[in-house]
């Protein structure tokens, strides 16, 4: 069955630096992939969606890759901020249908 | 992009006990999606739900258990019927559009806590 594995363990990074997290998946070949982002208490908020003839794809602060060989995506924020502090999922589409299996998450924080 | 309320935001039930959560977008929407999120967890699809007609329920969930309407393309109810302390978490409604591969973004309420006594 298709999988999607983030590292459950928090990352915790100082103001200013890159950080990076990471997405595996197995079992499976999606189209595209997406990352949330999730404070607590609320509900996911879309963040960037990367389609599978993309390597890379960048919004302000934050870069995604999308490597279907390796079945990976990495998620990076960079000059992290305090206020960048969050669980971040990522998400992908189930073959032939229009639902979407979610990662753990991974949650960061970032120290001032 | 849609915004998604939902009603209530969180409750306190007793076992034994039914509760009924609306979500509502401002928008038209194609798919809605009820997920559970227990906490430190991922989120959980229960079923998707279907303008006009009964929900797609996911493997270990029902419709005895969760009855799920969609009158119209903005609105959707879910129950959790006949409530036990193992109920207890985060409700999440969402919604998306089908483009040409799928939904490809879903915009999520911001979840109903609920827990049973």
């Amino acid at each position: 069955s298709q999988k999607i594995e983030q590292n459950s363990e928090a990352l915790n990074i100082q103001e200013g630096k890159t950080a990076t997290l990471t997405c595996n998946y197995t079992n499976y070949s999606p189209a595209y992939l997406q990352w949330y982002r999730q404070d607590p208490g609320r509900g996911p908020v879309f963040l960037l969606l990367i389609r599978e003839n993309e390597k890379e794809k960048r919004k302000e602060r934050l870069k995604v890759t999308f490597d279907t060989t390796l079945k990976q995506s990495l998620f990076h924020i960079t000059a992290s901020q305090p206020a960048d502090s969050a669980t971040y999922l990522c998400a992908l589409p189930t073959s032939g249908t229009y639902k979407y299996i979610f990662g753990t998450g991974t949650r960061l924080k970032v120290l001032a | 992009s849609a915004v998604i309320s939902q009603k209530p935001s969180r409750d306190i039930c007793q076992r034994g006990t039914s509760l009924t959560i609306q979500c509502q977008v401002d928008s038209q929407v194609t798919m809605m999606f009820w997920y559970r999120q227990q906490p430190g967890q991922s989120l959980t699809l229960i079923a998707t739900a279907n303008q006009g007609s009964e929900a797609t329920y996911e493997s270990g969930f029902v419709i005895d258990k969760f009855p799920i309407s969609r009158p119209n393309l903005t609105f959707s109810t879910l129950t959790v019927s006949n409530m036990s302390p193992e109920d207890s978490s985060i409700y999440l409604c969402s919604g998306g559009l089908a483009g040409g591969r799928g939904t490809d973004t879903q915009y999520f309420g911001p979840g109903t806590r609920l827990t049973v006594l």
